[in-house]
Order: C-alpha cells, then sequence, then structure tokens
C-alpha cells in the first residue's frame, strides 16, 4: 500500500532563509507527487506537482521540489522563506489504481517562520 | 484557479443529532468529489469518493450509514454525519476534480470543523 512520510512535525526557519522540507513515499511504481500547503481557514492549495519527466519540478510561490526515485523522496526547497510561508505543508502520493484522484497524505509539517 | 467552497466552516451539536455538511464546486462541474476528515496533527484520511448520480464508494473502515454522501448534481456534494457522537467530532474536507485536466489535481474546500457536545 502507498504510504507517505513527513518526518518534521514542525519546522521553523528564519525570514530570508532556506527551508527544506522532506518528504518519503512508498509506492511500486512511478508516483504521481504532490505538495500542498494549509494555511488557517483556506482548503490546500497545490504548490506543485510531479508526474514523469524532469525531476526538480518548479512550483506556485517561488517552491520547487525534487523527485528522487533511489531515496524514495520528494522534498519541498524555497531559496528564501517568507514571513507569509507560515503553513501546514502536505505531501500527498496518487494513487495509481484509481487514476491517480484518490490521494495519501503524509502527515504533514508545519512551517513557522521567524523575524 | 477552480473554487470549491464547503458550509458550514463550523458546526456545533449535540450528541445523537445529524448534521449535513455541503461542498459546492462553484465554477466548474466536478464529476468526482472526494470527502477527507483530519484529526488534529494527523494527516488526511479518505473517507470516500462521491460520484454524481451513483452511491458513494466508501473506504474501508468508515461506517457508510454514519457518514452518507449524496452527490445530487454536478456541483454538489453533501456529507451527513448521522446520530453524531463527540468522536465525530473532527475536521472535514472535501476535494474536487474537474473531469479533465492533470490526473490528480484536485481543488479543495476550505474545511468544515464538526464539534460534538
Amino acid at each position: 500500500a502507498q504510504s507517505v512520510t513527513q518526518p518534521d512535525i514542525h519546522i521553523t526557519v528564519s525570514e530570508g532563509a532556506s527551508l527544506e522540507l522532506r518528504c518519503n513515499y512508498s509506492y511500486g511504481a512511478t508516483p504521481y507527487l504532490f505538495w500542498y500547503v494549509q494555511s488557517p481557514g483556506q482548503g490546500l492549495q497545490l504548490l506543485l506537482k510531479y508526474f514523469s519527466g524532469d525531476t526538480l519540478v518548479q512550483g506556485i510561490k517561488g517552491f520547487e521540489a525534487e523527485f528522487k526515485r533511489s531515496q524514495s523522496s520528494f522534498n519541498l526547497r524555497k531559496p528564501s522563506v517568507h514571513w507569509s510561508d507560515a503553513a501546514e505543508y502536505f505531501c500527498a502520493v496518487g494513487r495509481g489504481n484509481t487514476g491517480f484522484q484518490k490521494l495519501v497524505f503524509g502527515t504533514g509539517t508545519r512551517l513557522l517562520v521567524s523575524p | 484557479g477552480a473554487v470549491v467552497s464547503q458550509h458550514p466552516s463550523r458546526v456545533i451539536c449535540k450528541s445523537g443529532t445529524s448534521v449535513k455538511i455541503e461542498c459546492r464546486s462553484l465554477d466548474f462541474q466536478a464529476t468526482t468529489m472526494f470527502w477527507y476528515r483530519q484529526f488534529p496533527k494527523k494527516s488526511l484520511m479518505l473517507m470516500a469518493t462521491s460520484n454524481e448520480g451513483s452511491k458513494a464508494t466508501y473506504e474501508q473502515g468508515v461506517e457508510k450509514d454514519k457518514f452518507l454522501i449524496n452527490h445530487a448534481s454536478l456541483t454538489l456534494s453533501t456529507l451527513t454525519v448521522t446520530s453524531a457522537h463527540p468522536e465525530d467530532s473532527s475536521f472535514y474536507i472535501c476535494s474536487a476534480y474537474p473531469g479533465q485536466g492533470a490526473p490528480g489535481e484536485l481543488f479543495f474546500g476550505e474545511g468544515s470543523r464538526l464539534t460534538v457536545l
């Protein structure tokens, strides 16, 4: 069965510093991978996705993620964090036998941004 | 981008009563909608898949008689928590798939927080 692990429950980063959020997945075939952000009072918003091709994917708000098959990882990065990036971040893998519509989510990482 | 709206955003009810949560796709038609439950400090757990005009498909372990799902139109799915108990208190989130575009690209509602007293 597919699973997603986000080992960091919360991370604190200084504004302007770089960020990396870790995500490891378990999936037998080539995965469809996603990163979502959840801000208070708002729905989950898709940051970026990986289906195939270039393993470094660019997303919105200056985020990027790199798919590393050998490490079963899809870590999210941002070179310079802004205070508005404080939110909960979820990594997810699409279940292939359902047309990738059913997502399995990690437990999330809460990002705190310090001044 | 596409907008999905949930109503109500917060609801408090007494134990034993039923509560209905609506999920609407505001600017697109959604052939498929999904309902998730999110526990504190836990991930989103898929409860069921709602298909317009047909019965919902429930994930293993989800009580279909307690969590009634109706997808009566291409823009509306409802989740009714029947005979709610305190353990049903949770954050419920819906998502919708437009039926075209990239696989797995879903649009999520803001969530509905249910508190059962």
